[in-house]
């Protein structure tokens, strides 16, 4: 039962370096999202996948890009990372609408 | 515009004591209210839930309470003990959404 398994959980990258956050589940899930935490700001949308074949923008898109691969994995690529990309990035899955999110365990990304 | 909004970024309580965390939000169309709890370089997880229909759902020291007409929710921990010192998420969505968005996160402090 690994739940929600995301990986690297360290990274540094140099400005304008690129990047692929993995994320995967094994719950069976149908919906998966990508969120960053930074200090303050709480816990906001990068993109999300409602269901297999499907992918939308959330609140802060901008130099990130997704790819839901299969129905268990999630991916989250920064093409040109830059320093404002510096956070924690979380992966979560959920079955439904009115279920609860997992979260994996978290990616700590540093741009310098 | 921030739609749900944590006031308090943190809160200091005594161990047995109750502890009230506070989430304010500014749409209507929200009907289903979550919190999740996060320690240090974990993943946050789910504690308790609550749909618009109810004003209050307990699950053992955890109590949530939705008051609609002021668009407030609260979560109340008693009694309080060192282990639940953490970061504390609320967490709302919408009738017809398929995402959650969160507020900033109160740190809570509970002291021996």
């Amino acid at each position: 039962n690994a739940g929600v398994t995301q990986t690297p959980k360290f990274q540094v990258l140099k400005t304008g370096q690129s990047m692929t956050l993995q994320c995967a589940q094994d719950m069976n899930h149908n919906s998966m999202y990508w969120y960053r935490q930074d200090p303050g700001m709480g816990l906001r949308l990068i993109y999300y996948s409602a269901s297999e074949g499907t992918t939308d923008k959330g609140e802060v898109p901008n130099g990130y890009n997704v790819s839901r691969l299969n129905k268990r994995e999630f991916s989250l690529r920064l093409e040109s990372a830059a320093p404002s990309q510096t956070s924690v990035y979380f992966c979560a899955s959920r079955l439904g609408v009115r279920y609860s999110y997992t979260f994996g365990s978290g990616t700590r990304l540093t741009v310098v | 515009d921030q739609q749900v909004k944590q006031n308090s970024p943190s809160l200091s309580v005594q161990e047995g004591r109750i502890s009230i965390l506070n989430c304010d939000y500014t749409n209507s169309m929200f009907d289903y209210f979550l919190w999740y709890k996060k320690y240090p370089a974990e993943g946050p997880t789910f504690l308790i839930s609550i749909s618009s229909i109810k004003d209050k759902n307990e699950d053992g020291r955890f109590t949530v309470f939705l008051n609609k007409s002021a668009k407030h929710l609260s979560l109340h921990i008693v009694p309080s003990q060192p282990g639940d010192s953490a970061v504390y998420f609320c967490a709302v969505q919408e009738t017809s959404g398929s995402r959650l968005t969160f507020g900033e996160g109160t740190q809570l402090t509970v002291n021996p």
